[in-house]
């Protein structure tokens, strides 16, 4: 079993839609939580840390539930420029500072 | 500019001469990665270095090195390639490793190495 998971996708969604994608992670002493975006093979770039609280930046909320391991991207009247593969990354308490990432899963906003 | 700056961006090579991929960051940076990337295996860390000369394998180090003289320089090297080394390749900084690692990653645009 892959440490981090989600699914590729992709998700065809209508432009203004709402989509939510989630990521699972094994390792319960997971520290640290992010989801990251990347344009066509180009560098990642981040879009959000996610916070045992949850939290929101404009349009995109991220969760965490630590119970079912497992966190969360919800993308609310999405863009056209939404279109991405969207990457979630763990960091492991005592993992030698190392990032575990998935491998995306990929988006397209169509008109 | 902040900028993690990698060279070459493309490379296309033949299988056991030795190649050096640069990566350079201009912030200040102690910590400091190497990734590759290939399809539906997501990032995978090759190497990363906490600070100047101190340097740790990733999950994927076999047939790299690395070296960290400076604290802004992050070679990546592969002294005999094989085809199975053609992939995607990142480096990356962040401000400080730390634990837990909650510093977000500042990425160059990659380089694309071919092994034939």
């Amino acid at each position: 079993r892959k440490e981090v998971e989600q699914d590729p996708g992709p998700f065809n969604v209508p432009e203004g839609a709402t989509v939510a994608f989630n990521c699972t992670y094994s390792n319960s002493a997971s520290q640290s939580f992010f989801w990251y975006r990347q344009d066509c093979r180009k560098e990642p770039k981040l879009l959000m840390s996610v916070y045992s609280s949850g939290n929101e930046d404009g349009r995109f909320t991220a969760q965490l539930n630590r119970a079912s391991q497992y966190i969360s991207l919800l993308i609310r009247d999405s863009k056209l420029s939404d279109s991405a593969t969207y990457l979630c990354v763990v960091s492991l308490l005592m993992s030698n500072y190392q990032l575990i990432w998935g491998a995306g899963t990929k988006l397209i906003i169509k008109p | 500019e902040a900028q993690v700056t990698q060279n070459p961006r493309y490379l296309i090579t033949v299988t056991g001469k030795k190649l050096t991929v640069t990566c350079s960051q201009n912030m200040n940076h102690e910590y400091m990665s190497w990734y590759r990337q290939d399809p539906g295996l997501g990032l995978r860390q090759i190497y990363y270095s906490m600070n100047v000369e101190v340097t740790d394998k990733g999950d994927v180090p076999e047939g790299y090195k690395v070296s960290r003289k400076e604290k802004r320089n992050f070679p990546l090297i592969l002294e005999s390639p094989s085809p199975n080394q053609t992939s995607l390749y990142f480096c990356a900084s962040s401000l400080f490793g730390g634990q837990p690692n909650n510093q977000p990653q500042h990425f160059g645009d990659g380089t694309r190495l071919s092994i034939l």
